[in-house]
């Protein structure tokens, strides 16, 4: 019920192509879906984030689809750079209680020049 | 310029050795998160807080302590270190209000000989 499961574990793209990663969450009590971003090195940084009430969110050239009926949610990178090579998580939760993430295992994206 | 700063950033201690890894915040948030993450990536939520005096476990078992007598200073303790506990902690916290993301440090990556 608590789980978050991500895939692709990796992704290699040419620059320019869209990489998408996918999330699928259990637990249809969740109302915060955020992808977070970590270059090594480094701690996650928040990237983007949607709530269930709407479908898609965009911020520059990185989209969140959302599928509240099958529970999934998935980032797309358009125009992807060199630059966006990081390993990228999503995470629930739920925003009342006791708020806490349920991150998933993970996407390391490699993007080739 | 991050505002939650992890000391420190390395660590290379011998076994049986007492730990603390600080994590301090400029923020004035609440809620305050101890995340272990393994080569592999995943992370593992080991500790959290959501405010002065308030301290419990998360999901992932711990042999490490927490203490929270400030709200901006949440430090994390190993009594005694085991190679077991080799790995990267990152510190995180979360502001009220509508702001949902977390903010994450820069990490302390630990190595127990």
């Amino acid at each position: 019920q608590q789980q978050v499961k991500q895939s692709p574990q990796s992704l290699i793209v040419q620059k320019g192509g869209i990489p998408i990663i996918n999330c699928a969450y259990e637990n249809t009590a969740f109302d915060y879906f955020p992808w977070y971003q970590q270059f090594p090195g480094k701690g996650p940084a928040l990237l983007i984030a949607i709530r269930p009430d709407v479908s898609e969110k965009k911020e520059g050239r990185f989209t969140i689809s959302f599928n509240k009926s099958a529970k999934q949610f998935s980032l797309h990178i358009m125009d992807s750079q060199p630059g966006d090579s990081a390993t990228y998580f999503c995470a629930a939760a739920l925003t009342s209680g006791t708020y806490k993430y349920i991150f998933g295992t993970g996407t390391r994206l490699k993007v080739l020049a | 310029e991050a505002d939650i700063y992890q000391t420190p950033r390395y660590l290379v201690i011998g076994t049986g050795k007492k730990i603390t890894l600080e994590c301090s915040q400029t923020m004035g948030h609440d809620k305050m998160y101890w995340y272990q993450q393994d080569p592999g990536m995943e992370l593992h939520l080991i500790h959290y807080s959501y405010g002065v005096n308030s301290t419990e476990k998360g999901d992932l078992s711990s042999e490490s302590t927490v203490s929270r007598i400030r709200t901006e200073h949440f430090p994390l303790t190993l009594e005694s270190a085991r190679p077991s506990h080799t790995s990267q902690y990152l510190c995180a916290s979360r502001g009220t209000g509508l702001n949902y993301g977390y903010t994450f440090g820069s990490g302390t990556r630990l190595t127990v000989v």
